[in-house]
């Protein structure tokens, strides 16, 4: 069981490049989420999706988009990166009705 | 989110009891939970509790809720030096969403 792991661990971007995070859960899990964490203001949650094919906004959605084509993967795409997104990115997931939310390691990300 | 606070720091000799603490705004959350941050990795469940309980024991932890107050509080008894890491109070919502404070780092020191 690899958990949640998320790819890629580091990146680097110019200002107005795209890219795509990918998070990847092997618990069969219905709900995942993709947080960014900032120094000292915790996570807030970008977007969240309930089940395949379906994603919703959360506390910071601007500049990202989302999509969960298969239940085990929650794609987090940055189209026109700015330096206002450097941030480390958290994917989680949790079973419907659980209140354990299981964690990847994190992309930390860097834009110039 | 805003309407959970915590702390930022918190330094402590190897062996005492750690406290910390945190407050939130909205009453309405079920579940209430912390957790923990090593380094260069991601956020681990360490405990939880319900709203309807004022108070949970998991080994070397100790978890107070005053509802009253919207004050939440984990006690680390015996601190160890593994247990330095920033450690997260969080709230549930809707959708099992989480609102999280900003952290509060622990160090222990030998």
């Amino acid at each position: 069981n690899a958990g949640v792991t998320q790819t890629p661990k580091f990146r680097v971007l110019k200002t107005g490049q795209s890219m795509t995070l990918l998070c990847a859960q092997d618990m069969n899990h219905e709900y995942m989420y993709w947080y960014r964490q900032d120094p000292g203001m915790g996570l807030r949650l970008i977007h969240y999706s309930v089940g395949e094919g379906t994603t919703a906004k959360g506390e910071v959605p601007d500049g990202y988009n989302v999509s969960r084509l298969k239940k085990q993967n929650f794609l987090l795409g940055l189209e026109s990166a700015a330096p206002s997104q450097t941030s480390v990115y958290f994917c989680a997931s949790t079973l419907a009705g659980s209140y354990e939310q299981y964690f990847g390691p994190g992309t930390r990300l860097t834009v110039t | 989110g805003e309407d959970v606070e915590q702390s930022l720091f918190l330094s402590v000799r190897e062996g005492d009891s750690s406290v910390i603490n945190c407050t939130y705004t909205d009453s309405s959350s079920t579940y209430l939970y912390w957790y923990k941050q090593e380094p260069g990795a991601g956020l681990q469940l360490l405990t939880y509790i319900f709203s309807n309980m004022d108070m949970k024991q998991d080994q070397r932890l100790t978890v107070l809720l005053n509802k009253k107050d919207k004050h939440l509080s984990l006690r680390i008894a015996d601190t160890q030096t593994g247990d330095s890491a920033i450690y997260f109070c969080s709230r549930g919502a809707a959708g099992n969403k989480l609102t999280f404070g900003g952290g509060t780092r622990v160090l222990v020191k030998p």
